[in-house]
């Protein structure tokens, strides 16, 4: 069946503009989680949703990223005013949510967006 | 100090040896994941435990939840293991990332 898919794959911009990150999850999860990763780094945690509502942002840098997921599935991160300290790989993965809690349950990972700041 | 850590951080190896990659975490947990990451790549899970020991072929993750440890092992290993690999915990809901093990076999 289809994985966590992320369009697009590569993004460049200017700094001080406006870009739109999307996520599409396996089909059925309700967990969807935004990370970021810079190079040479470990992911870090940006959001994540249970259906339509983000459950946890307390990984949201800042109030120039934003995101959204109106029907419980697809995704899309938002950052507005980029920077050049935005230029990261952002990776969406997706779960079910288990009986014991989401803690219990794997992630699968998309193949990331490449954001590059110029 | 990072909530997980991991070593090392960079690991070379011949062929056929054995790999022990460590992880080290400071908080409470529910479960513990190891991932693999290629580069340029996506992540892939490898092993999600709580405790005890899993194996999958020639994969093999521990987990000491009173030593707040986990090791992943690979026998036999083999160039196509080439990857970072990465301890990542769950204290909630959200995974907190080690920064990775780039492990590198050579023929």
């Amino acid at each position: 069946g289809a994985g966590v898919s992320q369009t697009p794959s590569n993004k460049v911009t200017e700094k001080g503009k406006y870009v739109e990150l999307r996520c599409d999850p396996i089909s059925g999860h309700t967990a969807l989680y935004w990370y970021r990763q810079s190079l040479g780094q470990g992911p870090e945690f940006l959001i994540y949703f249970q259906g339509t509502g983000a459950a946890d942002d307390s990984g949201l840098p800042n109030d120039r990223f934003f995101a959204v997921r109106p029907e419980g599935s697809v995704s899309t991160l938002k950052i507005q005013r980029t920077e050049r300290g935005d230029s990261a790989v952002y990776l969406c993965a997706s779960s079910l949510k288990g009986p014991q809690g989401w803690g219990y349950n794997e992630q699968f990972f998309g193949p990331g967006t490449r954001l590059t700041v110029l | 100090k990072n909530e997980v850590e991991q070593s090392p951080q960079n690991l070379t190896a011949q062929e056929g040896e054995f790999i022990t990659i460590n992880c080290s975490y400071s908080v409470g947990i529910s479960a513990l994941h190891w991932l693999q990451q290629h580069p340029g790549g996506g992540i892939v899970s490898l092993f999600m435990l709580s405790s005890g020991k899993k194996k999958h072929g020639r994969l093999i993750a521990t987990i000491n939840i009173q030593e707040k440890h986990s090791s992943l092992h690979i026998t036999a290993s083999h160039p196509r293991d080439s990857a970072v690999y990465i301890c990542a915990v769950n204290p909630t809901d959200k995974l907190i990332f080690g920064t990775g093990t780039r492990l590198q076999v050579f023929p």
